[in-house]
């Protein structure tokens, strides 16, 4: 089971906006609406902050949505803020088990 | 509140096993999955397996199958990850996480720091 792919880093100024990109296959991101994200700051455990590829916890502030399109998963950071700064992964099912990708970092410049 | 609580660092030599343990508190134990997860100093996470707490059915991602088992105690609450035949690359820090379904981890323990070397 190869990882989903997003992209190394990406960087923005602070308020505006970045889009992570998690591209899989029709096997895991295209096959099933069981995509979540997580948040992990240096020496942290990661942080769930989108499930089911659109839904929030409770907590996570609303400028984090969700989104899919066919085998890429999207994750979208509005309004920008130097906390939003950190990795953040996808993690697919595909069918009975779980795959990470790759993990994207994010810079507020 | 929830509390996910893992055992201490381990150090290891190459071919060697290891069994790291994960003791929940706040919920009940046997209602939700607990996955495990790994991290290699500066890479990213890798699944590597569930265990429902209820039944002690268990998945393994593939490349850990027949290395890796996961147990648990539900008398205490607590779930356990052993790997055997531990490489020097292994050296991770190895998390544990409750499942509230589908992939829903919402609470992690602290990790387990594991370094392998001779």
């Amino acid at each position: 089971q190869s990882a989903p792919t997003q992209p190394r880093s990406v960087s923005e100024s602070p308020g505006q906006s970045v889009t992570i990109s998690c591209t899989g296959t029709s096997s895991d991101v295209g096959g099933y609406n069981y995509v979540s994200w997580y948040q992990q700051h240096p020496g942290k455990a990661p942080k769930l902050m989108i499930y089911e590829v659109t839904k929030r916890p409770s907590g996570v502030p609303d400028r984090f949505s969700g989104s899919k399109s066919d085998n890429t998963a999207s994750l979208t950071i509005s309004g920008l803020q130097a906390e939003d700064e950190a990795d953040y992964y996808c993690c697919s099912y595909t069918g009975n088990n779980w795959v990470f990708g790759g993990g994207t970092k994010v810079t507020v410049l | 509140q929830v509390q996910m609580v893992q055992s201490g660092a381990e150090v290891k030599k190459p071919g060697a096993s290891v069994k790291v343990s994960c003791k929940t508190s706040g919920y009940t134990f046997t209602n939700y999955r607990i996955h495990w997860v790994r991290q290699a100093p500066g890479q990213g996470l890798e699944w590597m397996g569930w265990i429902n707490p209820n039944s002690g059915g268990t998945s393994y991602a593939q490349k850990f199958q027949g290395r890796v088992t996961m147990t648990r105690d539900t008398s205490i609450g607590t779930a356990y990850m052993e790997v055997s035949s531990l490489r020097s690359d292994e050296t991770a820090l190895y998390y544990c996480a409750r499942d509230l379904g589908w992939g829903k981890f919402d609470y992690w323990g602290q990790g387990s720091l594991v370094t392998v070397s001779s």
